[in-house]
């Protein structure tokens, strides 16, 4: 079984510029979440894909803006990158709509805006 | 809105001491909750869920207990080890379900002293 990947690890942009991460789901899984984490905090929710649509939404701009893939994978796009958008950007899988929604976690790319 | 605050914020105790981390949430109208370990700079590896209608969840030496009308979770470390030294993180999603993401605290930094 393969686990939640996501790629790059580090990424260093200039604000202003834009940025695309991207997340590839654990086997079997059908729904992709993305979460920021600011140094030193928990996690947030800033949005959550199922069959290729959003379905659920933090309290995140739209600058922050988001795709699935009918093989589950997912990117994020933050566009117009602001200082305060340095954080670990964390993606999530689960199966949706059944099961226990647990959530499986990969590594996480960091990201910092200069 | 949902809060949830992890108590003690950092916590140092010698190697093989028993532990109590704390977790408390404002809304009790929660699905499950679901305990995670964050070592620095990496993801989040997912320890324990519970379910809003159960009462605890085991794995090995961690054992996590929910209060879901007191609004408290506890994960207790038996024997502690070294290797447990991380930061943990409680979260918990709505009663809603699958579209609203998790609220995490800001997690308990641990240090095991060997």
């Amino acid at each position: 079984e393969t686990g939640v990947t996501q790629s790059p690890t580090h990424l260093i942009k200039t604000r202003g510029q834009q940025v695309t991460l991207r997340c590839s789901s654990q086997s079997g899984h059908n729904t992709v979440s993305w979460y920021q984490q600011a140094l030193g905090q928990g996690p947030q929710f800033i949005f959550q894909y199922y069959r290729e649509e959003e379905n659920g939404r933090g309290n995140f701009p739209p600058r922050f803006s988001g795709l699935q893939f009918p093989n589950y994978s997912s990117e994020l796009n933050v566009n117009a990158l602001e200082l305060d958008d340095s954080a670990l950007y964390l993606c999530a899988s689960s199966t949706h709509p059944q099961g226990s929604y647990e959530q499986y976690f990969g590594p996480g790319t960091r990201l910092t805006v200069t | 809105k949902q809060e949830v605050t992890q108590i003690p914020a950092a916590l140092s105790v010698p190697e093989g001491e028993n532990l109590v981390l704390n977790c408390s949430f404002t809304d009790s109208a929660i699905y499950n909750l679901q305990w995670f370990r964050q070592d620095p700079g990496k993801g989040l590896t997912s320890l324990l869920l519970i379910q809003s209608s159960q009462r605890e969840q085991t794995s090995g030496r961690l054992n996590a207990s929910l209060d879901k009308s007191s609004g408290r979770s506890t994960l207790y470390i038996a024997a502690s080890q070294p290797g447990d030294s991380a930061t943990y993180l409680c979260a918990v999603r709505p009663l809603g379900g699958g579209a609203d993401g998790l609220t995490f605290g800001k997690g308990t930094h641990l240090i095991i002293q060997p």
